[in-house]
């Protein structure tokens, strides 16, 4: 199994809609991230949160909200989907003593019709 | 803010060697980071610099200077399996990964 695991994998949904993706994860780390990545563009940080009461925002969070509910969860929420949020959604945690080495999920990938 | 700027494309021959540059602007630096990415993939972590210098491991050595924001990723006897985009990042104290745009890497025969 792995120790990463994002729900869903793949998902169509049309503008307006509310969704959800979800985390877990099961390497006992305290930090997970959301990223989105869209060709040329790169893996751009949307959230990250450090422990369970810790939440910050990253470059691009306009449209996007999170929840931390457990140390091996970490869900990320389109209250209202648009286009352009179209994108392979990763998600991926670190250890404290080492914050640069992620281990990244499988990634989600959304289109917004 | 940070700024991070590498290649978006090379070309190498099976057998050869290639270089891949990453230039990065930022303040609280803590470390530069490599990730490949094959097609359809999640990102793997590859290598790290936090001091000036190269790093070695495997076919696979890294590089830093600091006061040139400088770093790169030096890839020997490519074999075709490293096809894949390879990714700079740069860790801020306190904060997450941000990551350059990525290059992507084509090994031919």
């Amino acid at each position: 199994d792995a120790d990463v695991t994002q729900t869903p994998r793949n998902r169509i949904t049309k503008t307006g809609k509310r969704i959800m993706l979800e985390c877990s994860q099961t390497k006992g780390h305290d930090r997970m991230y959301w990223y989105r990545q869209d060709p040329g563009l790169g893996l751009r940080l949307i959230y990250y949160s450090f422990d369970v009461k810790d939440i910050n925002k990253g470059e691009i969070s306009d449209g996007y909200s999170v929840s931390r509910q457990a140390q091996a969860k970490f869900s990320l929420s389109l209250e209202s989907a648009i286009p352009n949020q179209t994108a392979l959604y990763f998600c991926a945690t670190s250890e404290v003593a080492y914050p640069g080495e992620l281990f990244f999920g499988e990634g989600s990938r959304l289109t917004v019709l | 803010g940070q700024n991070i700027d590498q290649p978006t494309e090379m070309t190498a021959t099976e057998g050869a060697i290639v270089q891949i540059n990453c230039t990065y602007q930022t303040s609280g630096f803590n470390g530069l980071f490599w990730y490949q990415q094959h097609a359809g993939e999640a990102p793997t972590f590859l290598s790290y610099n936090v001091l000036d210098g190269l790093e070695e491991k495997g076919r696979f050595s890294s590089f830093l200077s600091r006061s040139k924001g400088y770093s790169y990723l030096l890839l020997k006897e490519l074999q075709m399996k490293d096809s894949a985009s390879y990714l700079c990042a740069v860790h801020q104290a306190g904060t997450a990964l941000i990551f350059g745009k990525g290059t992507t890497l084509s090994v031919s025969s």
